[in-house]
């Protein structure tokens, strides 16, 4: 059984660029969840899909946007970056949405903004 | 008014003895969850232990515990015998009801001294 992965691990932008980050869910799991982690904050929920639809969104602008494939891969887009996007970026995945408390987390991709 | 608040930016152990960190919650809801997380340098959230707003036992899994006090909306996440390898940075988060999103706390980075 394979984890949770994504890709790339470390990413450097330009203001303005748009950046699309990669999410392999753990085996199985039909759930994942995007997350933002600024440096020494705790991780923010950016939004979840849920068998290839959105199920719930935080308090991020539109120019954030996901998609999940059937193999429940999923895809975070940002649009328009700006300096304060850098950060983390976690994916968790998990295998029911009613039972998702124990969601899976990928090892992250580093955003770098300039 | 913040979730998860996580009063202790940093703390020191020494090897092999017990640590507690501290992690207070508000929420009206009366289902929630209440999950710990540990983050070592490497950036993945693993996940340590779960506990339910209606468990009446307060949550174990191996050396870490879980003290909940309901009343006081308190779940501090208790380390016994403290191991090098349990440097980290350590989260508290929360979801509420059958929720999507997770709140987390700011983090409390702990050093273990040998």
């Amino acid at each position: 059984e394979t984890g949770v992965t994504q890709s790339p691990t470390h990413l450097i932008k330009t203001r303005g660029q748009q950046v699309t980050l990669r999410c392999s869910s753990q085996s199985g799991h039909n759930t994942v969840s995007w997350y933002q982690q600024a440096l020494g904050q705790g991780p923010q929920f950016i939004f979840q899909y849920y068998r290839e639809e959105e199920n719930g969104r935080g308090n991020f602008p539109p120019r954030f946007s996901g998609l999940q494939f059937p193999n429940y891969s999923s895809e975070l887009n940002v649009n328009a970056l700006e300096l304060d996007d850098s950060a983390l970026y976690l994916c968790a995945s998990s295998w029911d949405r009613e039972n998702s408390y124990e969601q899976y987390f990928g090892p992250g991709t580093r955003l770098t903004v300039t | 008014a913040q979730k998860i608040t996580q009063t202790q930016p940093g703390m020191f152990v020494q090897e092999k003895e017990a640590v507690t960190l501290d992690c207070t919650y508000d929420t009206s809801d009366p289902s929630y969850g209440l999950f710990w997380y540990k983050q070592p340098s490497s950036g993945e959230m693993i996940f340590l232990i779960y506990q339910g707003s209606y468990d009446q036992q307060n949550a174990t899994e191996g050396r870490y515990s879980l003290n909940f006090q309901k009343a006081r909306k308190s779940a501090n996440l208790v380390i016994s015998a403290s191991q090098l390898g349990d440097s980290a940075m350590y989260f508290c988060a929360m979801r509420e009801g059958n929720g999507n999103q997770f709140y987390f706390g700011t983090g409390t980075s702990l050093t273990v001294i040998p």
